[in-house]
């Protein structure tokens, strides 16, 4: 149980293109996930923290106009990235938690994202 | 603002040994403290959390300790295999990640 499906795994786009990646939460609702950016060989960095039925929160010095969030259901949330540029390059990831006590977060699979 | 510390970039242990990841963290107390494991390209999975009161918590050749005075957690994988090879990641409760320990064990 406790299964987080992220599509799309891997996506080429154009510079000044969006991009959408979705996750959801498939035997289990989430009522919060959080995004994630890591770049190679570096850790997890976190973006900002989705909330079904409200705006996201996003950490400071991501841009929320570059990387819109939307948490529409508990199973689901998706990233945007408008407008996206080489240096937007990199892997996103998703996590949400299950609601059992001493359970950590179920992580997606990761999108590894290239901007030509 | 808080801070979150794994002290070791890359540890390199033979089969068989234990292997000691740290993790530090500063400005901070933390309700509970995760660890994950995470291979080249994946999402990282959950195992092991371990909360304030707890000191340590065991998971078959798994054991993480927790010590709030020092703000420090202690990981360790007893008779350590080559699959055991992967970057050890430590998180807050926040969902704040430290930087990752690539712990690689040699046949």
């Amino acid at each position: 149980g406790a299964v987080v499906s992220q599509h799309p795994s891997r996506v080429i786009c154009k510079s000044g293109t969006s991009v959408k990646i979705e996750c959801r939460s498939l035997d289990f609702q989430a009522t919060t996930m959080f995004w994630y950016r890591q770049f190679p060989k570096q850790s997890l960095m976190l973006m900002a923290t989705s909330n079904e039925g409200s705006k996201a929160t996003y950490e400071q010095g991501v841009e929320k106009d570059k990387f819109l969030i939307n948490h529409a259901s508990l199973t689901l949330s998706t990233l945007t990235v408008t407008s996206a540029h080489p240096e937007d390059s990199s892997f996103y990831i998703c996590s949400a938690r299950v609601d059992r006590r001493d359970y950590g977060y179920t992580f997606g699979s990761g999108t590894r994202l290239t901007v030509v | 603002s808080q801070k979150i510390e794994q002290n070791s970039e890359a540890l390199n242990i033979q089969e068989g040994k234990t292997a000691t990841l740290t993790c530090n963290y500063t400005n901070y107390s933390p309700a509970y403290l995760q660890w994950y494991r995470q291979d080249p390209g994946r999402g990282p999975v959950f195992l092991l959390l371990i909360r304030e009161n707890e000191k340590e918590k065991r998971k078959e050749r798994l054991k993480v300790t927790f010590d709030t005075t020092l703000k420090q957690s202690l990981f360790h994988i007893t008779a350590s295999q080559p699959a055991d090879s992967a970057t050890y990641l430590c998180a807050l409760d926040d969902m704040r990640f430290g930087a990752g320990t690539r712990l690689t064990v040699k046949p």
